[in-house]
């Protein structure tokens, strides 16, 4: 069965950051391409961006452009998500999801809370 | 960037009831790439429906979404207890991906 496990809970200080990862079972890894959406608490969903594991290639919305890097390591099954210059305002829970062509962002990680404060 | 638009905001209905969402692009969206999500709290998002209308992989048959162009509408016919959550209407036909800010079904 497909999954995507995500690492656990962080607590960064403003400006610095943070990297969470995103392993892949079930499936083709190099087959899917990889968002990530992040949520702010109690507010809805936001994009992030997207990674090609077979080949690396990234979109990113323009919000994050400069901030966040999106990189994957085949020989793992596993994607990352690093924001850099944390602001308080980047607290949320961040999400890794398996985008499909057709049938869009199908499968999702557990969540990953990142806090930031001083 | 397409904005989406959902509406009302919260539902209060009983379970048994129907309910009636609605979402609403701020410019044409294919119907290849209009996606619903449920969320309950503490959980990740749940896709239930894909390309306007199609059920995902194990969802129940009272889900059903509809709509074309710029609105959209996702119909759960009876609500069963576990139905009562948020709902989030999704465009994933251009970038930046988009979604709505969210129906909150609760129980009345």
């Amino acid at each position: 069965q497909v999954q995507l496990v995500q690492s656990g809970a962080d607590v960064k200080k403003p400006g610095a950051s943070v990297k969470v990862s995103c392993k892949a079972s079930g499936y083709t890894f190099t087959g899917y391409y990889v968002h990530w959406v992040r949520q702010a608490p109690g507010q809805g969903l936001e994009w992030m961006g997207w990674i090609n594991p077979n080949n690396g290639g990234t979109k990113y919305a323009q919000k994050f452009q400069g901030r966040v890097a999106l990189t994957r390591d085949t020989s793992i099954s596993t994607a990352y998500m690093e924001l850099s210059g944390l602001r308080s305002d980047d607290t949320a829970v961040y999400y890794c999801t398996r985008g499909e062509v057709v049938t869009g962002l199908d499968y999702w990680g557990q969540g990953t809370l990142v806090t930031v404060s001083s | 960037e397409i904005g989406m638009t959902q509406s009302p905001g919260t539902l209060s209905l009983s379970p048994g009831e129907r309910a009636t969402l609605s979402c609403r692009a701020s410019q044409s969206v294919s119907t290849t790439y209009l996606a619903w999500y449920q969320q309950k709290p503490g959980q990740a998002p749940r896709l239930l429906i894909y390309g306007a209308s199609s059920r995902a992989t194990g969802i129940p048959d009272r889900f059903s979404g509809s709509g074309s162009g710029t609105d959209f509408t996702l119909t759960i016919s009876r609500l069963e207890p576990e139905d009562f959550a948020v709902y989030y209407c999704q465009q994933y036909g251009s970038s930046p991906l988009t979604f709505g800010g969210g129906t909150k079904v609760e129980i009345k």
